[in-house]
């Protein structure tokens, strides 16, 4: 079964600090591996998108990487922000439009 | 960037009544939108695909008859929550997918609205 599965569930760090997020996957076929900014009440906003052929990609302070050989992603957030605190999902196409949902790691960034 | 807009952003309704939520991607043109529903705390669920002047494909579970989507032109998608009950509240989003060579084609990106929540009483 296509899966995606994120660690943490949630987090709380401090401003200004840095955190990780993690992203493991089974998806099969794989087309590419998306992280997603959802601020509460509102819908997800795209931050990273790779392919295979790409293994990191970088905006602003946000940083992905993708290892497909053992089918991982993090996302990596530097010098956190106040506003930074949302849900972030990664999602993993599985064909041309199907899409496969992780579950989301809720970051709290505290003052 | 592409802009996918929702409408309305919150609607409540008393139940047996009948919900339009109308999708609209601003600067490009869309084949394919995606209707999404998303329950506290948990991740989106795909309802249905729908492509521009044909029938929507419905994810298993879904009733068709009780979610009527409607994707008439290249930049406008509906989807009509019929004989709403407070169990269909719920948020929920829709995305676009850009045809052609524009913004996000060469990901096969979707394009995420601000989403509509639903509460039925």
């Amino acid at each position: 079964k296509n899966q995606v599965e994120q660690s943490p569930q949630s987090l709380i760090i401090l401003e200004g600090k840095n955190c990780t997020l993690q992203c493991n996957y089974t998806v099969s076929p794989f087309s590419n591996l998306r992280w997603y900014k959802q601020d509460t009440g509102r819908g997800p906003v795209s931050l990273t998108i790779m392919t295979f052929s790409e293994n990191t990609k970088s905006n602003g302070r946000y940083t992905a990487t993708l290892d497909a050989d053992t089918k991982q992603s993090s996302l990596h957030i530097t010098a956190s922000q106040l506003s930074d605190s949302a849900s972030y999902i990664c999602v993993v196409s599985e064909s041309f439009q199907k899409l496969v949902f992780g579950t989301g790691t809720r970051l709290l960034v505290s003052p | 960037g592409a802009v996918v807009s929702q409408h309305p952003s919150r609607v409540i309704c008393k139940s047996g009544t009948s919900v339009k939520i109308e999708c609209r991607s601003l600067d490009f043109q869309a084949t394919t939108m995606f209707w999404y529903r998303q329950f506290p705390k948990q991740s989106l669920m795909l309802m249905a695909t729908s492509n521009e002047g044909s029938k929507a494909t419905y994810e298993q579970g879904v009733e068709k008859d009780k979610f009527l989507i409607n994707h008439a032109s290249l930049t406008l998608s509906t989807l009509t929550v019929t004989s709403a009950h407070p169990e269909d509240s719920s948020f929920y989003i829709c995305s676009a997918r850009a045809s052609g060579t524009g913004a996000g084609s060469s990901y096969n990106e979707q394009f995420f609205g601000p989403g509509t929540r639903l509460t039925v009483l």
